[in-house]
């Protein structure tokens, strides 16, 4: 069965540069989330999306944005980086905005040095 | 705001035994959801279990079931049959009841519980 596809799955920054996550919803599903994991810490929310509308937004850095596109696929582009942003970036999807079951991708580690 | 807790860094447990996971949470809302999620090496995050909190009967599935004590606010997750590959670190979530219906679509995680399955 198809899972939650997220590009690239490792990348190397250098602070104050700009990275660009993907995610590639299961198909058909309608909702994206993303959540930042730093070394050793739970998951954090930073931001969902329903039919391209932005659904919620947790404690994203305002140097952070994200979209949601027609194809349902979402970006997270992160700028100005700092050593800090290194964390694994979870994105995750649901179909419909009241489903509960939400199915996580592998992640994208990304380390800033 | 709500707040998850999880007082087990680490477990560890022999293979075929039973295990108890802890969490708490803390929360004025009425309605809404708890998670058991399992992130082993892969760093992969699975859904194990899930429950509305407006269910009494405790959810199950397979080798885990969950004690669900609304009123302490605790939601324990009981591993039967430990198997080597329930190695993982698990986390306890919450999500909020939407108000006029549905999730918030946003998980709050415990700071997780390390447990190691022993041969």
């Amino acid at each position: 069965a198809a899972g939650v596809i997220q590009s690239p799955r490792h990348l190397i920054k250098e602070k104050r540069e700009t990275a660009t996550l993907k995610c590639y919803p299961i198909p058909r599903h309608d909702t994206v989330y993303w959540y930042q994991q730093g070394p050793g810490q739970d998951p954090q929310f930073l931001i969902s999306f329903y039919e391209k509308m932005q659904s919620d937004k947790g404690s994203i850095p305002d140097r952070f944005s994200a979209q949601q596109f027609s194809d349902y696929h979402s970006e997270l582009n992160m700028s100005s980086l700092e050593l800090g942003d290194s964390a694994l970036y979870f994105c995750a999807s649901s179909r419909g905005q009241t489903n509960t079951e939400a199915f996580f991708g592998q992640g994208t580690r990304l380390t800033v040095v | 705001a709500q707040t998850v807790t999880q007082s087990q860094p680490e477990m560890s447990v022999q293979e075929a035994e039973t295990v108890t996971l802890s969490c708490t949470y803390d929360t004025s809302e009425n309605n809404y959801y708890l998670f058991w999620y399992k992130q082993p090496p892969s760093r992969q995050m699975i859904l194990v279990i899930r429950q509305e909190a407006y269910k009494q009967q405790n959810a199950t599935e397979n080798r885990f079931s969950v004690n669900f004590q609304k009123a302490a606010k605790s939601f324990s997750l009981k591993i039967s049959d430990s198997q080597l590959g329930d190695t993982a670190m698990y986390f306890c979530a919450f999500m909020k009841h939407r108000e006029y219906g549905g999730a918030t679509n946003k998980l709050i995680f415990g700071t997780g519980t390390l447990l190691a399955v022993q041969p």
